[in-house]
């Protein structure tokens, strides 16, 4: 997991909230990426970014948002129109996203539960 | 579409013997291939991948895998399997060229169970 940090381990949801999941590294990667886990389903990409200031959606970026106000930091908002946010959420990051050779490293998760 | 598909849910094995994880792919390009691991309510670890080259790819714990273009097959193997290495294990790809995508493409995951 080391140089990717994400907190917190385990977070709780209450119906019509908002939640931020945090994404730190300290790899000096340009690209940044979150995706969610479901059992049974590998893993799905909701959102990346390429470079500070800038992310695209991914195959499932319906009801959560992020922000790459800086180069470290990836956060990702699970917001109320997530109707079925209850999921282990990884974050990863890699050199560059320009080349598709890069390996991307992961985070150790956020498991996320609506109460 | 792309696709990876590992064909088994769970993969059981004895201390010793040796191990294999199957996993194929569908893909329109050239595959760039990647095996992770991941203990219980962990994150993903990057084992190894195929680029480009040899075939057969060495990489961390004594893994290592066969790339084998006419079967679309990037099998996960080790000569002798320990106990620590049961969890669960992820196939995934990347196209050639997708860099604008960033996208890797996962595996339902396969369960390796090694008993003593």
């Amino acid at each position: 997991d080391g140089g990717i940090t994400q907190s917190p381990k385990y977070l709780f949801r209450k119906e019509g909230q908002n939640v931020t999941l945090s994404c730190e590294q300290n790899l000096n990667h340009d690209a940044m990426y979150w995706y969610r886990q479901d059992p049974g389903q590998g893993l799905r990409l909701i959102y990346y970014s390429q470079i500070v200031n800038d992310f695209q959606k991914g195959d499932i970026a319906e009801g959560y948002s992020v922000s790459r106000e800086k180069k470290e930091s990836f956060p990702l908002t699970v917001t109320s129109a997530q109707k079925n946010p209850t999921a282990f959420y990884l974050c990863a990051s890699s050199i560059t996203a320009r080349q598709s050779q890069e390996t991307q490293y992961f985070g150790p998760g956020t498991r996320l539960l609506v109460l | 579409a792309q696709s990876v598909a590992q064909p088994e849910d769970q993969v059981n094995v004895a201390e010793g013997n040796p191990l294999t994880v199957k996993c194929t792919y569908s893909v329109s390009g050239n595959p760039y291939l990647f095996w992770y691991v991941q203990y219980p309510n962990r994150g993903l670890q990057f084992l190894l991948k195929y680029i480009t080259g040899d075939n057969l790819v060495k990489g961390s714990y004594g893994f290592e895998a066969e790339f084998n273009k006419s079967q679309t097959s990037f099998h996960l193997k080790k000569p002798s399997a320990l106990v620590s290495d049961s969890a669960l294990y992820f196939c995934a790809v990347r196209l050639y060229g997708s860099s604008n995508t960033g996208k890797l493409i996962f595996g339902q995951g396969t369960t390796l169970q090694v008993k003593p």
